[in-house]
């Protein structure tokens, strides 16, 4: 069965540390990727995406993201966190052009201390 | 313009009782979803919506969970008997494109607790 997996539930930083987060997926064809933030209090929204081409994505905020297609893998990094980056992130894939749903992993959550 | 938008906010029930969740897509959205979220399990998915076609509703737990979708807009999750382990924020997504191919945006949720 498909499934999503994010390694790490609970991630505390200071300031300017560098963050990654992982994730690794397990799917039988080829697949898009998405990292979802949540803030708190706030809607769930779209952090970066891929579908082709470059595997190394840029989203918003100075977030990145590498797709490993060997190690089935979609980790997120920043090189220098801020305490506005407190919130939870969420890995997620769907199967490319024809599946219906997204399934997420977990959850990390984020606490960045100043 | 405005965004997805879920009522209501908040929604306490007794066992038992029968619940309807509103979902108000994006304007000119195609598809649109459903998910739950319970504490400590991530968000799982429960039943799609494209356009005219069938919905797959393949992620639904149990036949005491149905959706609909009226004219290709607004939704509505009904869950019969409710049952404690129903208590989750469920929340509703839609997006431009078909799954898979696009961004697909949240809306705030619908905080259901059953007592």
């Amino acid at each position: 069965a498909q499934s999503v997996s994010q390694h790490n539930h609970h991630v505390i930083l200071s300031e300017a540390a560098s963050l990654e987060l992982g994730c690794n997926y397990s799917y039988g064809g080829t697949v898009n990727l998405f990292w979802y933030v949540q803030y708190p209090g706030q809607h769930l929204q779209l952090l970066l995406k891929y579908f082709s081409g470059d595997p190394l994505v840029k989203g918003i905020k100075g977030f990145e993201a590498e797709f490993i297609k060997s190690k089935f893998s979609f980790n997120l990094r920043k090189p220098s966190v801020q305490w506005s980056d407190t919130a939870e992130y969420f890995c997620a894939v769907i199967l490319t052009g024809g599946g219906n749903k997204l399934t997420f992993g977990t959850g990390t959550q984020l606490k960045v201390e100043l | 313009g405005a965004g997805v938008s879920q009522s209501p906010s908040n929604k306490v029930t007794e066992k038992g009782k029968d619940v309807e969740l509103r979902c108000d897509p994006i304007s000119g959205h195609t598809a649109l979803y459903w998910y739950r979220q319970s504490l400590g399990q991530g968000l799982e998915f429960l039943i799609y919506f494209q356009g005219n076609s069938a919905p797959d509703k393949s992620g639904l737990p149990s036949d005491r969970f149905s959706a609909e979708r009226t004219g290709g807009s607004v939704s509505t999750l009904t869950i019969q008997r409710t049952q404690q382990e129903d208590s989750a924020v469920y929340l509703c997504a839609s997006s431009l494109r078909r799954a898979g191919d696009g961004e697909q945006f949240f809306g705030p949720g619908t905080r259901l607790t059953v007592l």
